[in-house]
């Protein structure tokens, strides 16, 4: 079965301080993976995807995200973190149909 | 327009009433989806909806019954609820299957408290 697993429930990183949100995903085949971003009260809003070919994918609001098969990983990062990211962030891996599997998420806390 | 509405954002409700959350989008998209969000945890799938057609039902107690009464619009009708199905319930949408596009659009959520 598809799985998603954040080890990280909390990171706090000072304002202008580069992230790395680990994602590390358990799939039979090529997965289909996501990183989604949820504030608080909010919906979640897709950051970024990969499905196939180049496995650096760049995302809205400056996040990208690289993919390692040979660590079943999918890592999120940014340069340079704004107080505005301060968020729930979640990884997640497309299943078998219409399913999307998420992660527990990770906490994002921008110190000032 | 890449909206998902819902409504009520709040609803309070006691274990015996009836009430239902809508949820409706205007892009056209063919798939549609209701999750359920504890605190602290991640949104668990509940149901969705192709071409109008329930595909998936994640083995969801009948208290919850959903409906699709055309491509834009989706219910999700509430009877007899328990105060551990107090939660944050998100409708979404896709363009297809979630396969072929990976790209779920969320509604902010319905905020649920049953007493």
């Amino acid at each position: 079965a598809q799985s998603v697993t954040q080890p990280d429930i909390h990171i706090t990183v000072s304002e202008g301080a580069s992230l790395e949100l680990r994602c590390n995903y358990s799939y039979g085949a090529t997965p289909y993976l996501f990183w989604y971003v949820q504030s608080p009260g909010q919906g979640l809003q897709l950051l970024l995807k990969y499905f196939s070919g180049d496995t650096l994918v760049q995302g809205i609001k400056g996040f990208e995200a690289e993919f390692k098969r040979s660590q079943s990983s999918f890592n999120l990062r940014k340069p340079s973190v704004h107080w505005s990211d301060a968020a729930e962030y979640f990884c997640a891996v497309g299943a078998r149909g219409n399913k999307l599997v998420f992660g527990a998420g990770t906490i994002l806390r921008v110190k000032s | 327009d890449t909206e998902v509405t819902q409504t009520p954002k709040h609803l309070v409700m006691g274990m015996t009433n009836k009430k239902s959350l809508k949820c409706e989008q205007h892009m056209g998209h063919r798939a549609m989806y209701w999750y359920k969000q504890k605190a602290k945890k991640p949104p668990e799938l509940m149901f969705v909806y192709s071409y109008e057609k329930l595909s998936i039902n994640e083995s969801v107690p009948s208290r919850f019954s959903p409906e699709c009464p055309n491509s834009s619009l989706l219910n999700l009708h509430l009877h007899a609820l328990q105060p551990e199905d107090s939660a944050l319930y998100l409708c979404a949408s896709s363009r297809e299957r979630l396969a072929n596009t990976g790209e779920l659009f969320f509604g902010e959520g319905s905020r649920l408290t049953v007493l």
